[in-house]
């Protein structure tokens, strides 16, 4: 069964610095997709960022791109410039068949 | 730009009870989904469903869960007893394709509360 751990349960970061955040997941798969899904306080879900496992390149959205390393089965999220309104929990999510499995998540804060 | 709605925002019922959770995913979609998040959890899976029928299925959507597409704008969720353990965030989703070609835009969820 595929699974997906996110180590970090809370990261900080000041304004206008840049974090990453972590993800690992297991899966004997090699055909599969990499999401990054951002939920804020009002708890919606929104996309941040997506990756096809069949492609090298790691993916890029504005200030937002990621880290795919295959082989290791990672997949980080960096995040350029870090604004106020990035503050969210940041769920990582495999996707094989038709269902997404997401991590349990991290929080980031993002301080003034 | 389009986007997947919910209804609704918050539902609060009684354990035994019956409820239905609405949504209306991305006119276009074809492929409808149904997740759920427990409190400081994280989002589960529960339902995908495609041409009017369960795709697949998780553990936890058990014979107390049904789906349903009344109509050519409405996806459903029914609890048909709640308990008390079903308090939870329910988020529904869409997408045009499936298998990961193409990416799954979520509603806003719909906040259950089961007394």
């Amino acid at each position: 069964a595929q699974t997906v751990t996110q180590s970090q349960p809370e990261m900080s970061v000041q304004e206008a610095e840049t974090v990453t955040l972590s993800c690992t997941y297991d899966t004997s798969e090699n055909n599969y997709y990499l999401f990054w899904y951002k939920q804020p306080p009002s708890r919606q879900m929104i996309l941040v960022i997506r990756q096809e496992a069949y492609k090298q390149q790691n993916a890029t959205e504005n200030r937002f791109s990621v880290n795919f390393q295959k082989a290791a089965k990672s997949f980080s999220l960096k995040i350029s410039d870090s604004q106020l309104g990035d503050t969210a929990m940041y769920f990582c999510a495999f996707m094989r068949t038709d269902k997404l499995i997401f991590g349990t998540g991290t929080r980031l804060q993002v301080f003034p | 730009e389009p986007e997947v709605t919910q209804t609704p925002s918050h539902q609060v019922t009684q354990m035994g009870q019956e409820v239905i959770l609405r949504c209306v995913p991305i006119s276009n979609h074809l492929y409808f989904y149904w997740y759920r998040q427990i409190l400081g959890q994280k989002v589960e899976f529960l339902v995908s469903f495609y041409n009017n029928e369960i795709s697949e299925k998780s553990e936890i959507f058990d014979d107390q869960f049904s789906v349903e597409r009344p109509d050519g704008s409405n996806f459903t969720l029914k609890i048909r007893s709640t308990k008390l353990e079903d308090s939870a965030m329910y988020f529904c989703a869409s997408s045009e394709s499936y298998r990961g070609v193409d990416t799954q835009y979520f509603g806003p969820g719909t906040r259950l509360t089961v007394l």
